[in-house]
């Protein structure tokens, strides 16, 4: 499979704890997107990066929000002290820089579930 | 900030109907994604438009992007339970460096639930 893959797909916590979520872009997808969405709603943007470097960052991203993706491959969110009201689908996304035939759509991944106890 | 709103919120209709879902932005619009999206999982790319008078089809959907109304209309023809789904806008929010690019972060709609009854 050469999509968008996160892990873990549900996450269960209680409040206070840290939660870390993964994504994997498309292998050749040099900009990745973490938006959150809520129940009923359409997604909002969280963060991206470009490659390694993480260029804009939403002011829903709180202190309690860090955003990294190291080598420009695969990339963390982690929630610390977790709320209540974090609990919602937090969808992963890559595109490519136009090269060529590509025309720069945004995929997505099936998204980590939080539930927050 | 831009504000995009989708139209009907719902829509139950009986298979071999035609519908349309309307999306509206309180903006320009740069660039005009669709999604789908099925309930709990991610979403699937359906189309992109760019151009205003831009149409795109894509099986029985197809899709229409107005300019001056700040207006996207997405039509599916001759519906199947297939096409049951939450349908989402989304806007690009910056504007693209070339044709077919784009910012790549979007503003979506709530999102419009299709239900289609066999």
């Amino acid at each position: 499979d050469t999509g968008v893959s996160q892990d873990p797909r549900h996450k269960i916590t209680k409040r206070g704890q840290n939660v870390t979520f993964r994504c994997d872009p498309i292998s050749e997808h040099n900009r990745l997107y973490w938006y959150r969405q809520t129940l009923g709603q359409g997604p909002e943007f969280l963060t991206y990066f470009q490659n390694e470097a993480q260029l804009e960052k939403s002011r829903l991203l709180s202190d309690r929000f860090s955003a990294e993706r190291p080598k420009g491959s695969f990339s963390t969110l982690e929630i610390q002290r977790t709320e209540q009201g974090d609990s919602a689908m937090y969808l992963c996304a890559s595109s490519l820089l136009p090269r060529g035939l590509y025309t720069g759509e945004l995929f997505f991944g099936e998204g980590s579930r939080l539930t927050v106890l | 900030s831009q504000e995009l709103e989708q139209s009907p919120q719902s829509l139950i209709v009986q298979e071999g109907k035609n519908l349309t879902i309307n999306c509206t932005s309180s903006k320009t619009l740069y660039g005009l994604y669709w999604y789908k999206q099925k309930y709990g999982e991610g979403l699937i790319f359906l189309m992109m438009l760019q151009k205003g008078g831009e149409e795109k089809s894509h099986e029985k959907i197809t899709a229409k992007l107005d300019e001056k109304k700040q207006q996207s209309s997405l039509h599916i023809t001759a519906s199947q339970p297939s096409h049951a789904g939450i349908y989402l806008c989304g806007a690009d929010s910056g504007i693209p460096i070339a044709r077919g690019t784009s910012y790549g972060k979007l503003t979506f709609g709530q999102g419009t639930i299709l239900t289609v009854h066999p």
